[in-house]
């Protein structure tokens, strides 16, 4: 059955700190792995999308990492903000040639930053 | 350049009322996808559509719901007649293409449905 699984559910640390983000997935065939930010009342924004041959991309003070082998990607935020306090959905897409194969979405961590 | 704007941004009704959601995408963009986000299910995408062309429907929770695209700048989503479970807070998304190719999808603020 193919799943994406999140953790933690919900994370708090303090401003300028950092911290790291998991999210493991079964689906398969793969095609490619998203992380967004949705902040409260509005919609996600995506961070970063990764196929299987990338390792690591980043989007300033955010990487996502993948390991396809593992099936495993974590997604590390560095010197937390409190702009950063939001909720973080890791969703990935299955493979399908070129077209849209089904998305699988995780069920986000919960992340808030304290001054 | 305005993102995907979607209206009503809230809206509350009683059940058996007919519900219109609409979305008007990001100019050039050519996919389009409608989502439904709940605290028990989280995000969940009901339909999508490519050119104008509803390509994958299987999302859609029964005939209650349908969604219609009926030019590059407009789509719908209809709940009729709607009922207390279909509460949740609808999100439109666009993208450049068929987000199968990698490309970012951008969203909506959504729309918050109420049914009483």
């Amino acid at each position: 059955k193919n799943q994406v699984e999140q953790s933690p559910q919900s994370l708090i640390i303090l401003e300028g700190k950092n911290c790291t983000l998991q999210c493991n997935y079964t689906v398969s065939p793969f095609s490619n792995l998203r992380w967004y930010k949705q902040d409260t009342g509005r919609g996600p924004v995506s961070l970063t999308i990764m196929t299987f041959s990338e390792n690591t991309k980043s989007n300033g003070r955010y990487t996502a990492t993948l390991d396809a082998d593992t099936k495993q990607s974590s997604l590390h935020i560095t010197a937390s903000q409190l702009s950063d306090s939001a909720s973080y959905i890791c969703v990935v897409s299955e493979g399908r040639g070129s077209t849209l194969g089904r998305l699988y979405f995780g069920r986000g961590t919960q992340l808030t930053v304290w001054p | 350049d305005a993102g995907v704007i979607q209206s009503p941004r809230h809206e509350v009704t009683e059940m058996g009322q007919e519900v219109t959601l609409r979305c008007k995408p990001i100019s050039g963009h050519n996919s389009l996808f409608w989502y439904r986000q709940t605290m028990m299910r989280g995000l969940e995408l009901l339909i999508y559509f490519n050119n104008n062309v509803p390509i994958d429907d299987s999302g859609m929770p029964e005939d209650r719901f349908s969604a219609k695209m009926p030019n590059a700048s407009f789509s719908t989503l209809k709940i009729q007649p709607s009922e207390p479970r279909d509460s949740a807070v609808y999100f439109c998304a666009s993208s450049p293409r068929d987000s199968g190719l990698g490309q970012p999808q951008h969203f909506g603020d959504g729309t918050r449905l109420s049914i009483l």
